[in-house]
């Protein structure tokens, strides 16, 4: 069950520099979305994606760029980085919403970014 | 738009004692409520979710949560603590009218356990 998968595990940028951070999902499900974690600030979303072709901007996007080509699929761009990037990332997904259910989210590992 | 306000940034508790964190929501309509737990250097894992079919919901490792909605709260408990439970806890909300999935989550809390 490989579930939520993020590649790299860890990454050195210097500023300025471009880079795109990999998730892949093998649940077949509709939502997608990255988060950055910061020391007491918890969960920040990033973008998100409801399916293929369909993004959008969550509370922290600037900087950011997604696309969703395919269902497995959420890469995150970083287009110029900044030290303010430095953080941990987080790539989740989870079913569209069911009202019976609740949609539970699978987090991949994280990517630990360190921009200097 | 809905959030979720965990009290207490860091908890200190023995082993053996009695876990208690705080999670408040502000919704009007109470939404979905889920418990997550980061051990270090992982991702998150669902502890356990309120989705309405009972009040008290039970998780894995023995915790559990209890919906309050006259006091809009979700606290996780646990009756006595273990060392493997150093962790940090996220509090998140799912509104109910959304078709969207996106949860809101709380600043987590680091749970720390003496021996």
């Amino acid at each position: 069950n490989a579930g939520v998968t993020q590649t790299p595990k860890f990454q050195v940028l210097k500023t300025g520099q471009s880079m795109t951070l990999q998730c892949a999902q093998d649940m077949n499900h509709e939502y997608m979305s990255w988060y950055r974690q910061d020391p007491g600030m918890g969960l920040r979303l990033i973008h998100y994606s409801v399916g293929a072709g369909i993004t959008d901007q969550g509370e922290v996007p600037n900087g950011y760029n997604v696309s969703r080509s395919t269902t497995e699929d959420f890469p995150l761009r970083l287009l110029s980085a900044a030290p303010s990037q430095t953080s941990v990332y987080f790539c989740a997904s989870s079913p569209l919403f069911t009202p019976s259910a609740g949609s539970e989210a699978f987090f991949g590992q994280g990517t630990r970014l360190t921009v200097v | 738009a809905q959030s979720v306000t965990q009290l207490g940034s860091h908890v200190s508790v023995s082993e053996g004692a009695l876990v208690l964190l705080r999670c408040n929501y502000s919704s009007s309509v109470p939404p979905y409520l889920f418990w997550y737990v980061q051990y270090p250097n992982q991702g998150l894992q669902l502890l356990l979710k309120y989705t309405s079919a009972a009040t008290l919901v039970k998780g894995i490792n023995g915790f559990e949560a209890e919906f309050k909605k006259s006091e809009t709260s979700f606290h996780l408990t646990k009756p006595s603590a273990h060392m493997s439970d150093a962790a940090e806890y996220f509090c998140a909300s799912l509104d109910r009218g959304s078709t969207l999935g996106r949860l809101y989550f709380g600043r987590g809390t680091q749970l720390t356990v003496w021996p």
